[in-house]
């Protein structure tokens, strides 16, 4: 497809489960972004990738959450031992290079993963 | 960063021009003013962005202050598609800058 794709839309898990969402950006851009959103209130930065590598990743709120990205395509954000306060959407976005750039201004954002931890 | 406010909430009617306001009294010259916004169950989508002068494109006109410490997204006709909330986002212009820092944005509804 032409836009950001991630699956699964849904996942609910147990507490203290293992999910993994994934992202497929739109071809060719380098830059990724993971952002969480709860109910009601903006997007909250995660982390950012600029190709393969993490570039900042100081929106992880701790050592549970991890997320990569082997190919400079396809992320993968990887949460261990999830707690009912992991529940949000998971949103993932893309663009051409890094967002502020003057050839770049615009972020493509998928329709996001709603995770639900019982 | 530099931060911006937003009313939480506005009515329009429908095929009505909608005027957004945002204040971003502490802007600085290198921070472009990017508009996005979400419609309900999706990411939020791209809808205009501007530095000094007035901007327009097929969505929206982007109304920028001359001192740039406000600005106004005006939908010139809003339709029931345009109800979203509409985050303004300052976006500071060069290598190093990456991150789009959503507040609460301001939640449009229309009325048919």
């Amino acid at each position: 497809g032409a836009g950001v794709s991630q699956t699964p839309s849904n996942k609910v898990t147990e507490k203290g489960k293992y999910v993994e969402l994934r992202c497929d950006p739109i071809s060719g851009h380098t830059a990724l972004y993971w952002y969480r959103q709860s109910l009601g209130q903006g997007p909250e930065f995660l982390i950012y990738f600029q190709g393969t590598g993490a570039a900042d990743d100081s929106g992880l709120p701790n050592d549970r959450f991890f997320a990569v990205r082997p190919e400079g395509s396809v992320s993968t954000l990887k949460i261990q031992r999830t707690e009912r306060g992991d529940s949000a959407v998971y949103l993932c976005a893309s663009s051409l290079d890094q967002v502020g750039l003057e050839v770049n201004t615009e972020a493509f954002f998928g329709q996001g993963t709603r995770l639900t931890v019982v | 960063d530099a931060k911006t406010t937003q009313p939480n909430s506005m009515e329009s009617n429908e095929e009505e021009p909608v005027h957004l306001p945002c204040n971003h009294s502490t802007i600085s010259g290198t921070d472009y003013i990017h508009w996005y916004r979400q419609l309900p169950s999706q990411g939020p989508e791209y809808v205009i962005h501007g530095l000094t002068s007035n901007v327009n494109n097929r969505m929206a006109s982007l109304a920028i202050a001359e001192d740039r410490k406000s600005s106004t997204l005006i939908l010139h006709r809003a339709t029931l598609r345009d109800a979203a909330v509409y985050y303004c986002i300052l976006v500071y212009s060069g290598a190093g800058s990456y991150q789009l820092t959503f507040g609460k944005g301001t939640k449009l509804s229309v009325i048919p």
